[in-house]
């Protein structure tokens, strides 16, 4: 247990679908991160937000819609996927200076 | 851009042996963190080991410890007495700066599998 959460576990969805994964952390941090990991390839960070501010948007395609409505929560809205979104969703979070600790994960899978 | 590059897919090691894994990257910055990452089969990534750039002496956690050169830019992890407990993917990742919400970037990662 890291102290980051996230919900879904586990996400078979269609292409025409909304979905939301959801994350907390109860570290009292006050960055969080969605990151993708697909298979063969490097950890990619998608969205960064700080103190509830968008800080960062790795230039991640609008179907996945990000939203932080505190510093202890965090969303990824997803809306008409393709197949190649398939991955392991995970989410992060963090203090200033320090390492960030990963929440388990959300694996997705998009028919 | 900084990139991280762990050269190593795969590396094995016997039960109770040692065994190194690489990871250089590139940066133009002065201040700097390094980390290493542990995924195992249950895909919680965990951390291993951090160092501080501006900190000469190489950091320890038990069994694990790092070399790293900072002139090089190579910071290599050292697992001991390695337990079949210790069979993951190991990300090397850097993290620039000291604000929050700064971004990691990860290396390609190494399975590192132990033979009993």
């Amino acid at each position: 247990e890291t102290g980051v959460t996230q919900t879904p576990r586990h996400l078979v969805m269609g292409m025409t679908n909304k979905k939301s994964l959801k994350c907390e952390q109860h570290l009292g941090h006050n960055a969080m991160y969605w990151y993708k990991q697909s298979a063969k390839k490097p950890l990619e960070l998608m969205f960064v937000y700080n103190f509830k501010e968008q800080t960062e948007n790795n230039s991640v395609p609008s179907r996945f819609s990000p939203e932080c409505p505190n510093s202890s929560h965090l969303f990824l809205h997803l809306h008409t996927l393709q197949p190649e979104d398939s991955a392991l969703y995970l989410c992060a979070s963090s203090k200033t200076r320090n390492e960030q600790f990963f929440g388990p994960g959300t694996r997705l899978t998009v028919l | 851009a900084q990139t991280v590059t762990q050269s190593q897919p795969e590396m094995s090691v016997q039960e109770a042996e040692t065994v190194t894994l690489s990871c250089t990257y590139d940066t133009s910055e002065s201040d700097y963190y390094l980390f290493w990452y542990k995924q195992p089969p249950s895909r919680q990534m965990i951390l291993v080991i951090r160092q501080e750039a501006y900190k000469q002496q190489n950091a320890t956690e038990n069994r694990f410890s790092v070399n790293f050169q900072k002139a090089a830019k190579s910071f290599s992890l050292k697992i001991s007495d390695s337990q079949l407990g210790d069979a993951a993917m190991y990300f090397c990742a850097y993290r620039e700066g000291e604000t929050s919400g700064s971004r990691l970037t990860f290396g390609e990662g190494t399975q590192l599998t132990v033979n009993p």
